[in-house]
């Protein structure tokens, strides 16, 4: 079975320019999430899809950054216009989501380093 | 609001020593614990997972974690250092409210990089 796999792996960008990042959960997860850990801080949450629906997009931390999970499938995250503050590592998680089971595990992609120059 | 501290962002060990990493955490309803370890150039990956029942909690690699209420912590530990051990380890507590039934967000520490001495 294949994990998350995450594109790209690493993204050098000036500021004011444009990145959408992906992520590909592992097939027939319905839980995907993404977090982002700056330099040296903790991982911190951006937000959670069930399916194709945004469950939680507490953690967003300005309308630059928009999620998308098309079809329930795959999710990108676009970053647009970034700034220097936006650097760090982009993780993405996902679950099954059994009825019932509220702690399922969470299998992490190895993140998108993303620098903003 | 849930919060992870992790005492020591660097600690180094020699080979076949006891690992010992350190996570007190506050949370004010009863917490789900987890620790995840990364290894260079991979995704996080569960070590191990507390959720209810049995304190002591055994995980891949020989790991384990006690969850101590009274004090807070869910150390983790394990009893002989091996070189594959360096990595760097995150303790993460789990937000489960009644409103968001389902969303398992974590919360994490700062991480801590383990170094093993040969």
């Amino acid at each position: 079975e294949a994990g998350v796999t995450q594109f790209p792996s690493h993204s050098v960008i000036e500021k004011g320019q444009t990145v959408t990042l992906r992520c590909d959960p592992i097939s027939g997860h319905d839980n995907l999430y993404w977090y982002r850990r700056v330099m040296g801080k903790e991982i911190k949450f951006l937000l959670h899809f069930v399916k194709e629906s945004k469950q939680d997009e507490s953690g967003m931390p300005n309308n630059r950054f928009l999620a998308e999970r098309t079809g329930g499938t795959y999710s990108t995250l676009k970053v647009q216009p970034a700034e220097l503050e936006d650097s760090g590592v982009y993780f993405c998680a996902s679950s099954r989501g059994l009825a019932g089971d509220i702690f399922d595990t969470q299998y992490f992609g190895p993140g998108t380093r993303l620098t903003v120059l | 609001a849930q919060s992870v501290t992790q005492l020591g962002s660097h600690v180094s060990v020699s080979e076949g020593a006891l690992v010992l990493l350190r996570c007190n955490y506050s949370s004010s309803v009863p917490p789900y614990l987890f620790w995840y370890v990364q290894y260079p150039n991979q995704g996080l990956q569960l070590l191990l997972k507390y959720t209810t029942g049995a304190t002591l909690v055994k995980g891949i690699n020989g790991f384990e974690a006690e969850f101590k209420k009274s004090e807070t912590s869910f150390h983790l530990t394990k009893p002989s250092a091996h070189m594959s051990d360096a990595a760097e380890y995150f303790c993460a507590v789990s937000d489960v409210e009644g409103s968001n039934f389902g969303n398992e967000k974590l919360t994490f520490g700062t991480g801590t990089r383990l170094t093993i001495i040969p």
